[in-house]
C-alpha cells in the first residue's frame, strides 16, 4: 500500500527565506508523486510532478521538488519566500502501474511572516 | 476556462435530509473523483468514475451513492444526511488514472445539523 507523510503540519518562514515543506512517501512500485497547493476557499492546484523523468522537477511560482529514491523523500523547495505563497500544501503518491490510485498527504500551512 | 465546476457552493442540512452535489467538467478528461476534506486528514477518497460507464468505491464510501451521468457530470449523493458527513467536498479529473495529476473545483462546504 502506498502512503505519504508530510512532517510538519505548520510551518512558518520569513518573507525572503528559504521554503523547505517535507514529503516522504512509502509505495511498492517507482511512484508518480505531486504537490498541490491550496490557498484559502479554493480547490487544491498542481504545483509540480514526477512521473519518473527527471528528479528535479520544477513547478509553478518558483517552487521545485527533487525525487531521491535512496531516501524515499520528495521535498518541496523555494529560495525565496513570497507572501503570496501562504497556503496550505499536499503532497501526493500514486503508483506507476495498475489502477494508480492517489493517496494525499495530511497538509502543511505555511504561512509567511513579514 | 471553466475546468472543474461545483454546485452548490455552500449547503446546511438538516440530519436524515439527502441532497445531490453535482460536478461537471469541460476538458474532456475521462476519469472523476469525489473527495473529502476534514481538518487534520487531508483528502479522503469518496467514490471514483475511471471511466465513463464505471464506479468505484474510493477510501470512505458509506453514506455516499455516485452517478456518472455522461462523460462530463459525476454527481455524489447523500441519502441521509448525517453529522458526520459535515465535511468540505471537492470534485476532481484527470484525462485518465493518477500519473496527470488533478484538477479540481473549488469544494461544496456542507454542514449537517
Amino acid at each position: 500500500a502506498q502512503s505519504v507523510t508530510q512532517l510538519g503540519s505548520h510551518v512558518s518562514v520569513s518573507e525572503g527565506a528559504l521554503v523547505l515543506l517535507r514529503c516522504n512517501y512509502s509505495s511498492s512500485v517507482p511512484p508518480y508523486l505531486f504537490w498541490y497547493v491550496q490557498y484559502p476557499n479554493q480547490g487544491l492546484q498542481l504545483l509540480l510532478k514526477y512521473t519518473s523523468a527527471a528528479t528535479l522537477v520544477k513547478g509553478i511560482n518558483g517552487f521545485e521538488a527533487e525525487f531521491k529514491k535512496s531516501e524515499t523523500s520528495f521535498h518541496l523547495t523555494k529560495p525565496s519566500a513570497h507572501m503570496s505563497d501562504a497556503a496550505e500544501y499536499f503532497c501526493a503518491v500514486s503508483d506507476s502501474g495498475g489502477y494508480q490510485k492517489v493517496t494525499f498527504g495530511t497538509g502543511t500551512k505555511l504561512q509567511v511572516i513579514p | 476556462n471553466a475546468g472543474v465546476t461545483q454546485t452548490p457552493k455552500f449547503q446546511v442540512l438538516k440530519t436524515g435530509q439527502s441532497m445531490t452535489l453535482q460536478c461537471a467538467q469541460d476538458m474532456n478528461h475521462n476519469s472523476m473523483y469525489w473527495y473529502r476534506q476534514d481538518p487534520g486528514m487531508g483528502l479522503r477518497l469518496i467514490y471514483y468514475s475511471a471511466s465513463e460507464g464505471t464506479t468505484d468505491k474510493g477510501e470512505v464510501p458509506n453514506g455516499y451513492n455516485v452517478s456518472r451521468l455522461n462523460k462530463r457530470e459525476f454527481s455524489l449523493r447523500l441519502e441521509s444526511a448525517a453529522p458526520s458527513q459535515t465535511s468540505v467536498y471537492f470534485c476532481a479529473s484527470s484525462p485518465t488514472q493518477g500519473a496527470y495529476g488533478y484538477t479540481f473545483g473549488s469544494g461544496t462546504r456542507l454542514t449537517v445539523v
